[in-house]
């Protein structure tokens, strides 16, 4: 069984450019949801999605945002890219009900 | 303000040494999780616990949930090399009866079993 895909594994991105990461959740599973890890602010919670709808937003600024498809599949995408920016960003996808999330291998995004 | 708080940040224990991380939150939520991450990976999902009195166990490790006091513990027994490992809990708050992706995690423990 396919787990919780994310690509790329890894970024290099430049102040001020844009970037878009995906996650492709488990066959099945249709909520999706984004969390940002670094080593000052630890793990925080973007975004979720189901059914392509978005139902819970962190607080995080407009510059980051996502999106979902008719396959569950996700991305998320964050504009003018600041240092803080760099981070580990994880995906987790869920069946929903309280069966818990799996995560994904995550995508190390560096800002330079 | 929302807060999951764990303690300790950090353990450092001896083999075959038993010992108890703690998880408090300030929310209600009945669903509660507990991650292991290992260093430049990523959360590996360890209980699911969904109700006041949860009690799960697997391996060496075992976790619990007290909704009441709001406290989870993850206890572990007899503690190998190989449980060393940053351990996360994570609160629920989603408002959708079940899986809602809103998650809030505490700062985690950076566990360190030494022979």
């Amino acid at each position: 069984k396919a787990g919780v895909t994310q690509t790329p594994r890894y970024l290099i991105k430049t102040r001020g450019q844009q970037v878009t990461l995906s996650c492709s959740p488990i066959s099945g599973h249709r909520s999706v949801s984004w969390y940002q890890q670094t080593p000052g602010q630890g793990l925080q919670f973007l975004f979720e999605y189901f059914s392509e709808t978005q139902r819970n937003k962190g607080n995080f600024p407009g510059r980051f945002s996502g999106r979902q498809f008719s396959n569950s599949r996700s991305e998320m995408n964050v504009s003018t890219l600041e240092l803080g920016d760099s981070a580990l960003y994880l995906c987790a996808s869920s069946p929903g009900g309280v069966l818990g999330y799996t995560f994904g291998s995550g995508t190390r995004l560096t800002v330079v | 303000e929302l807060k999951v708080e764990q303690n300790p940040l950090f353990l450092s224990m001896q083999e075959g040494k038993n010992y108890t991380i703690y998880c408090n939150y300030s929310t209600t939520s009945d669903r509660l999780y507990w991650y292991r991450q290992d260093p430049g990976k990523s959360l590996e999902s360890l209980f699911v616990l969904l109700s006041n009195g949860a009690v799960k166990q697997e391996g060496r490790l075992m976790a619990s949930l007290d909704t009441k006091a709001r406290l989870s513990t993850l206890h572990i027994t007899a503690a190998v090399h190989d449980l060393s490992a940053t351990y996360f809990c994570a609160v629920d708050i989603g408002n959708y009866g079940g899986s809602q992706g809103n998650l809030i995690f505490g700062k985690g423990t950076k566990l360190s079993v030494k022979p």
